[in-house]
C-alpha cells in the first residue's frame, strides 16, 4: 500500500515565477492538507481539500491556491514567488478522523 | 485557536538515558494529540496519537506519551535513548471538529551523545 506521494522532491524557481506541487494521498483517504515548513520551524497549515473543495484555509495569501481532483490527488500552486516562499511543502492525507499521514515533501528554493 | 508549546529547541541526551520531550497544548474542546518525528531531509512520520480512551499511548520505536488533561500536557518519553533516535520531534494538536487540521509546536531537535 503506497503512502502519501509528492512530486517533485526538489525544485529551484526564480522570484516572480509560479510553481505547482503535486500530491497523491494514501489509498482510501479522501482529505488532503498542505503545510509549509520553513527551515527550523514547525509545519504551518496552508489549506485543506475535501470533495474537490477547499474546506479550510490557514493564514496564507491568495498567491497560494490549490485543487483536488476526482481521484483525491491534489495540487498546490504558488504564484509570484517570493524569497520567503522557500520551504519544505508537505502534503498530508487522512479520512474523516485521525491518523494523518505525511508525504516526504517537496523542497522549494526561490532565488 | 489551538496551539502547542514545546520548550527547549535542542535537547541533548546520552545514549541509554531517558528521553523526555515536553508538550503543552491549548484547546477549547477535547483535543486529539500527536507526536511526529522528522529525520534529516525527510517528511513527518507518525510516532503515536491520542484521540480518546487510554491516556497512556504507546507508539513506534519504544516511545510513549501520556495525556494529562489537568496539566494540558502530552509529554513524550523513551526509557533508553538510541543513536537512531537523533531527529526532530514535533507535537501537534487537532480535535474532533477541526477536520484533521493540525497545529504544530516548533519542534525539539534531539541529539544523542554516545
Amino acid at each position: 500500500d503506497a503512502g502519501v506521494t509528492q512530486s517533485p522532491t526538489h525544485l529551484i524557481k526564480t522570484r516572480g515565477q509560479q510553481v505547482t506541487l503535486r500530491c497523491s494521498p494514501k489509498s482510501g483517504h479522501d482529505t488532503v492538507s498542505w503545510y509549509q515548513q520553513a527551515l527550523g520551524q514547525g509545519p504551518q497549515f496552508i489549506f485543506q481539500y475535501y470533495e474537490e473543495e477547499e474546506r479550510q484555509r490557514g493564514n496564507f495569501p491568495d498567491r497560494f491556491s490549490g485543487h483536488q481532483f476526482p481521484n483525491y490527488s491534489s495540487e498546490l500552486n504558488v504564484n509570484a514567488l517570493l524569497l520567503g516562499d522557500s520551504a519544505l511543502y508537505l502534503c498530508a492525507s487522512s479520512r474523516s478522523t485521525p491518523p494523518i499521514y505525511f508525504g516526504e515533501g517537496s523542497w522549494l528554493t526561490v532565488v | 485557536a489551538q496551539s502547542v508549546t514545546q520548550l527547549g529547541s535542542h535537547v541533548s541526551v546520552s545514549e541509554g538515558a531517558l528521553v523526555l520531550l515536553r508538550c503543552n497544548y491549548s484547546s477549547s474542546v477535547p483535543p486529539y494529540l500527536f507526536w511526529y518525528v522528522q529525520y534529516p531531509n525527510q517528511g513527518l512520520q507518525l510516532l503515536l496519537k491520542y484521540t480518546t480512551g487510554a491516556t497512556l499511548v504507546k507508539g513506534i520505536n519504544g516511545f510513549e506519551a501520556e495525556f494529562k488533561k489537568s496539566e494540558t500536557s502530552f509529554h513524550l518519553t523513551k526509557p533508553s535513548a538510541h543513536m537512531s533516535d537523533a531527529a526532530e520531534y514535533f507535537c501537534a494538536v487537532s480535535d474532533l471538529y477541526g477536520n484533521n487540521r493540525l497545529a504544530f509546536g516548533k519542534g525539539n531537535q534531539v541529539v544523542v551523545i554516545p
